[in-house]
């Protein structure tokens, strides 16, 4: 069954520290996107790419980094730049011809205290 | 800028239609997307609007009107596994989303 993998499903950091979150997919998806989302809001796209080796900042990309060092991986590193950490992170994929259909991993929900 | 808008809950019963607006001022788009998120979960892609009209994909139908800038989802024969939120996503570059509906079902 191709999708997407996401760990681990909760996060729980100490303010100051970086954390990344997994993102892998089989689904053979030259395209890939990191969002956030916070309590009854939409989502907010953090870092794109659509291509391996190369990546673009989103709407919200500070305090945030990403590699894209092969086709099925999309890792996001939340620095301790970040000044509000804490949210529910999902990681989507999709065809570059096709990026209004868009599939989601199960999120990331990260805590920082 | 871009944004869209939706109510924030809508309320409808069990085996009833309900239809959930959204409105957007972006200054060009290529088509406007629905998802379903159910609580905790991740969105699930519904359908997609790139021309003016009607889309139907079984009890789900979506309605794009680009001179009244504005779209809808309906949704026909509620059951209780509907109850989630629905987000509208404009496709610029990337998707702009709305802020979501919740719908409510009631038996």
């Amino acid at each position: 069954d191709g999708g997407i993998t996401q760990s681990p499903k909760y996060l729980f950091r100490k303010e100051g520290q970086n954390v990344t979150l997994s993102c892998e997919q089989n689904l053979n998806h030259d395209a890939m996107y990191w969002y956030r989302q916070d309590p009854g809001q939409g989502l907010r796209l953090i870092y794109y790419s659509q291509i391996v080796n190369d990546f673009q900042k989103g709407d919200i990309a500070e305090g945030y980094s990403v590699s894209r060092e092969k086709k099925e991986s999309f890792p996001l590193t939340v620095t301790s730049a970040q000044k509000n950490p804490t949210a529910f992170y999902l990681c989507a994929s999709s065809t570059p011809d096709r990026a209004y259909e868009q599939y989601f991993g199960p999120g990331t929900r990260l805590t920082v205290t | 800028g871009q944004s869209l808008e939706q109510p924030s809950e809508v309320t409808a019963v069990e085996g009833a239609i309900v239809q959930i607006n959204c409105t957007y001022q972006t200054s060009g788009f290529y088509g406007l997307s629905w998802y379903q998120q159910h609580d905790g979960g991740a969105p699930t892609f519904l359908s997609y609007n790139a021309l003016d009209g009607l889309e139907e994909t079984g009890r789900f139908s979506s309605f794009l009107s680009r001179s009244d800038s504005y779209g809808y989802l309906l949704l026909q024969e509620l059951q209780m596994k509907d109850s989630a939120s629905y987000f509208c996503a404009v496709q610029v570059y990337q998707l702009i989303w709305g802020a979501g509906t919740k719908l409510i079902i009631k038996p």
